[in-house]
């Protein structure tokens, strides 16, 4: 199994600032990652797939990067709605979720 | 454009058969382009894939819950289900079904709104 580990576990933002999402795999995964934004009461939502390829209809302030074990989440600038938690997942082999970063406001 | 809608009970006792369905609108489960899984999620927690499925049958399972899951696929009704045996209180979580792009890379997208089950006598 591929362990995906996430940090920090929350991270206080206020709106308008950048935020950085880290999410780093216990073995090499090559660019086969993805983010999705969960809401309370909703379901995850598809941000990134492909380490960095933008989903159908994902604001362009959503930037995914990074390779092997080490990847990032940027949200540019917070907006009100941005606020929730944030999952990766890794699809190198069966799929596995990290334990989410929650973003709040700060 | 597609989306997914869990069904099932919502209360199973324990050491019983968990039975969800999933029916799919705005697509063909047959498109051929997609698979389909079920993932959980415990209250408060992460999420944890179950398995998956291909139109023609084809199935692969998340190897710790291997001997417990079935997933089979109902394509005249646009439909897939999961079976989980023998459940315990550790089963109690929400359950999404989701669009698997495992052909091109086993993201998910859409997902379903979810539903809760709740293990318990």
């Amino acid at each position: 199994e591929i362990v995906m580990t996430q940090s920090p576990a929350t991270l206080s933002v206020s709106p308008g600032e950048r935020a950085t999402l880290s999410c780093r795999a216990s073995q090499s995964v090559s660019s086969n990652l993805a983010w999705y934004q969960q809401k309370p009461g909703q379901a995850p939502r598809l941000l990134i797939y492909g380490a960095s390829t933008r989903a159908t209809g994902i604001p362009a302030r959503f930037s995914g990067s990074g390779s092997g074990t080490e990847f990032t989440l940027t949200i540019s600038s917070l907006q009100s709605e941005d606020f929730a938690v944030y999952y990766c997942q890794q699809y190198n082999n069966w799929p596995t979720f990290g334990g989410g970063t929650k973003v709040e406001i700060k | 454009q597609v989306q997914l809608q869990e069904s099932g009970p919502g209360l199973v006792k324990p050491s019983q058969t968990l039975s969800l369905t999933c029916t799919v609108s705005g697509g063909s489960i047959s498109s051929g382009s997609y698979y389909w899984s079920w993932i959980r999620q415990p209250a408060g927690k992460g999420l944890e894939w179950i398995g998956r499925i291909y139109t023609s049958g084809s199935t692969n399972y998340n190897p710790s819950l291997k001997s417990r899951v079935t997933i089979s696929v109902d394509t005249s009704k646009n439909q897939f289900s999961l079976k989980l045996s023998s459940v315990t209180a550790a089963d109690t979580a929400v359950y999404y079904c989701a669009r698997d792009h495992f052909l091109l890379g086993n993201w998910f997208d859409p997902w379903g709104q979810g539903t809760l089950v709740t293990v318990s006598s």
